[in-house]
């Protein structure tokens, strides 16, 4: 049974600041892993996609990076601001089960 | 392209009811997912609809149901309501069937059962 967890599961910077968050895996058996986004009350954006055969993908200040092998992805998020804050979720798509397995999240608070 | 539309967004309903949800999906895309998500559980997956036939399903209790129309819009149902259901539902659409697509999520319906 495929478990994804994030760690940490908050995080408060000072606006500014260069900052990763971490995503772990148990099965290798993916299709992809994506990373979203949630503001309070609302639904999901999604940031990144990594297929299974990529290493990282990059979009503005965001970078996420996919090491199958280990089960681990990181989305890096520079020069942090405040609009940034939310919950940032990652999810794995699961071969064979065509679902997502999400993770519990990391709430993220960049302070001003 | 217009985004995946949820309605209502939000419901309040009595244990016992039951209570129905629509999702139009990104025009195209023609596989439906809907996820549960609470503050105990995260996000859940309750099932997928691809070409209106039900391709897979989460361990859900039968209470939980859905279906896709001919033009991909889907509607889930919960019958005999529980305090339990109460939660953000939201509705994912995305391109195919392969588990490579990128999904896309709606807004959510939140739940308030009493």
């Amino acid at each position: 049974k495929q478990e994804v967890t994030q760690i940490p599961a908050a995080l408060s910077v000072p606006e500014g600041e260069n900052l990763v968050l971490n995503c772990s895996f148990t099965d290798s058996a993916i299709y992809n892993l994506q990373w979203f986004r949630q503001d309070p009350g609302k639904g999901l954006t999604s940031l990144l996609l990594i297929q299974s055969s990529q290493r990282e993908q990059t979009s503005g200040r965001l970078n996420a990076s996919l090491d199958k092998s280990s089960g681990r992805s990181t989305l890096y998020i520079a020069a942090s601001q405040p609009g940034d804050s939310a919950t940032y979720l990652c999810a794995v798509q699961v071969q064979g089960a065509q679902k997502l397995v999400f993770g519990q999240g990391t709430r993220l608070t960049i302070n001003p | 392209k217009a985004g995946v539309t949820q309605t209502p967004r939000y419901l309040i309903k009595t244990r016992g009811q039951q209570v129905t949800l629509s999702c139009s999906p990104i025009s195209g895309h023609r596989s439906v997912s809907w996820y549960q998500q609470t503050p105990g559980q995260g996000l859940q997956f309750l099932f997928e609809y691809f070409s209106e036939t039900q391709r897979n399903k989460g361990n859900f209790p039968g209470r939980f149901s859905g279906r896709q129309f001919s033009n991909s819009r889907s509607e889930m149902n919960v019958s005999t309501l529980e305090l339990g259901d109460s939660a953000l539902y939201l509705c994912a659409s995305r391109d195919g069937i392969l588990g490579t697509y990128e999904q896309y999520f709606g807004p959510g319906t939140r739940l308030t059962v009493t």
